[in-house]
């Protein structure tokens, strides 16, 4: 069973339009995350929820909003899909740590990723 | 200042020869650390996470000087399989990892 699975796996769109990649971990974590990965290759987070709840919001567009039905589920909406957007999106997982981190708790998995390329 | 940084390489290296990379942190209430290995087209992975006295993972070797605020990765005896990007993650802290952009290795026959 994949621990991590997010869908579609590729999506390709034109400008404007609106699309949402949908994320699902079987692990029991509490805590979810979206990251992007851009064209060079740079990971940089872009959310994480705790149990349902927002905790990070790395000042990513209001085109994007996430939601958390869930504490196993965390999809992606874009709304006015823009050439800029297109990169690798990763849902991950872990559980919750702390300020200063745990040992082991601080493990992230990732889902195989969502390649999406806005034309 | 990026939040961390690496070289992003490649380092081209033959089979079995040893390589390091270090990689720098800007926050220095960062309290743990790890080294993740992605490949080609696919996700990040963990690969070892790295303790304050340092660390070996069989061919892997981590350290960390916090005065310096740098990270370390050895491989000893690379073999092909070793072909990747190795990224440098810090936790810095309300639940943030935050990656460097990686350093590709190549290991050649």
């Amino acid at each position: 069973d994949t621990a991590v699975s997010q869908t579609p796996k590729y999506l390709v769109t034109q400008m404007g339009n609106d699309k949402s990649i949908k994320c699902e971990q079987n692990l029991g974590h509490d805590t979810m995350y979206w990251y992007k990965q851009d064209s060079k290759k740079f990971l940089k987070i872009m959310f994480s929820y705790n149990n349902k709840e927002l905790i990070i919001n790395e000042t990513v567009p209001n085109r994007f909003s996430p939601k958390s039905p869930d504490k196993a589920h965390l999809n992606l909406h874009i709304n006015s899909l823009e050439l800029g957007d297109s990169a690798v999106y990763f849902c991950a997982s872990s559980q919750p740590f702390g300020d200063m981190g745990v040992s082991g708790a601080n493990v992230l998995t990732f889902g195989a990723g969502s390649r999406l390329t806005v034309l | 200042r990026k939040e961390v940084e690496q070289d992003p390489g490649p380092f081209n290296v033959p089979e079995g020869a040893t390589v390091a990379f270090n990689c720098t942190y800007s926050n220095s209430a960062s309290q743990s650390f790890f080294w993740y290995r992605q490949d080609c087209r696919k996700e990040p992975k963990l690969l070892m996470s790295v303790y304050s006295s340092g660390n070996e993972d069989g061919r892997f070797t981590a350290q960390l000087n916090r005065a310096s605020q740098y990270i370390s990765l050895l491989i000893r005896d690379s073999k092909l399989s070793d072909s990747a990007t190795y990224l440098c993650v810090v936790n810095q802290g309300f639940q943030k990892l935050v990656f460097g952009t990686g350093t590709r290795l190549l290991v050649s026959p």
